[in-house]
Order: structure tokens, then C-alpha cells, then sequence
């Protein structure tokens, strides 16, 4: 079992609505939660982060966390092909000296004109 | 893009050649990264540094070295190139547990 996974798509959602993108862990201890959107060819860029259980609100964008049953996910409303990227989930793990980040594999998006 | 520069952006090279990578930040950040990322693994942590040469393992650090002489600069070193080290990697700091990373080095070993 991986540590951290997502689907890995692609999701195809027509310009407007909502997307809704998917995001399990294995590690119980968790703390930290990320969403990066990458374009093709370029880097991670971050997006979103969530520490605590519940929903976190920045513009168009909502993360949810779930730690009970490890899940977290992101939701773009008003979806606009410019949304149109691969995103990346990341949990943070402690190490003796900071965290480091385990990713999923990213799930493509899709936006329909 | 946090003040991270990564340099070559492109290189090919043949097996068994030494290829280093470097990434320079601007900004004095304590922690700094290597990451791979390949298809249909995501981003993998290859090693990372806590300070001037200090420095550990990520979890596919086999094969690579790492060096931090100065804050700013922190180098990547293939000795021995191999085709399964043919990937993107990525630098990247970390700000207040928030990891912002560079352009990227896409590196093919022939």
C-alpha cells in the first residue's frame, strides 16, 4: 500500500462546475496536508494546505481533512480550463531534523471549454 | 518562485559519467531538498539538508550525494550515472513547514 494515493485520472469536468479531487494516507500521525497544482513542464506550485480537521476556504479553492478516516481532499468551484493541471497531494511526515513531504502521484484535471 | 535557482535546467548525459546538480536559494532558508519525480510515482525525497553540512537520506538516496559548503548553495552529485537515474529533480526549501520548490533539472542518462 502506498503511503499516500490518489487517482490518477484524468478527471474531465466541463467549465463551471465543481471539481473534486481525492486524496487517502496510511499514516494515522499525520499532522500536515498539502495540494500542489503543476502544469505541464513546470514545477509544484502550493496551493492549499490543512491542518486540522474540517473544511479551509481560499477563494475557489476548499480543502478538507478527515484524519478518522484519513482523507483529504480539494475542491475547485467554477472550474476554469487554466485549472487545467496535474494536482499533487503531499503529507508531511516528522524526521529527526524537520518534516519531509510524501506525495501521491497526482491526479490530472481535465476543465472542458 | 521563493528566490530558487536550479542549474543545468537541461543536461544528457552518457552512463557512467559524474553529473552534479545544483540549487541556489537567495533567501537563507535552513532546510533544503532533492526530489525525483518519474512517472506514476509523484515526487520522491532523495536526501535532504538541516544546515551547513548537515545533511541525511530521503528514500532513494542510492547512488546520489549531496554537499552544502554554504546556506545558499546545495549540490546533487550523480558519481556514476545509470538510465534509471534519467528523471526530473526538483530543489525545493521549506518556509515555516510549507515547501516551495525550484524549476526543476531534467536530466537524461543515455
Amino acid at each position: 500500500q502506498k503511503e499516500v494515493e490518489q487517482n490518477s485520472g484524468p478527471l474531465s469536468v466541463p467549465e463551471g462546475a465543481i471539481a473534486s479531487l481525492n486524496c487517502t494516507y496510511s499514516d494515522r500521525g499525520s499532522q500536515s496536508f498539502f495540494w500542489y497544482r503543476q502544469y505541464s513542464g513546470k514545477s509544484p506550485e502550493l496551493i492549499m494546505f490543512i491542518y486540522s480537521n474540517g473544511d479551509k476556504e481560499d477563494g475557489r479553492f476548499t480543502a478538507q481533512l478527515n484524519k478518522a478516516s484519513q482523507y483529504v481532499s480539494l475542491l475547485i468551484r467554477d472550474s476554469q480550463p487554466s485549472d487545467s493541471a496535474t494536482y499533487l497531494c503531499a503529507v508531511a511526515q516528522s524526521m529527526e531534523y524537520g518534516n519531509k513531504l510524501v506525495f501521491g502521484a497526482g491526479t490530472i484535471l481535465r476543465v472542458k471549454s | 518562485d521563493a528566490g530558487i535557482t536550479q542549474s543545468p535546467r537541461h543536461k544528457v548525459t552518457e552512463t557512467g559519467t559524474p553529473v552534479t546538480l545544483r540549487c541556489h536559494q537567495t533567501e537563507n532558508h535552513r532546510y533544503m531538498y532533492w526530489y525525483r519525480q518519474d512517472p506514476g510515482h509523484g515526487l520522491r525525497l532523495i536526501h535532504y539538508s538541516y544546515g551547513v553540512k548537515d545533511t541525511d537520506k530521503g528514500e532513494v538516496s542510492d547512488g546520489y550525494s549531496v554537499s552544502r559548503s554554504k546556506t545558499e548553495d546545495f549540490l546533487l552529485t550523480l558519481e556514476s550515472a545509470t538510465s534509471s537515474q534519467t528523471s526530473v529533480y526538483f530543489c525545493a526549501i521549506s518556509v515555516a513547514n510549507e515547501q516551495f520548490f525550484g524549476p526543476g533539472t531534467r536530466l537524461t542518462v543515455l
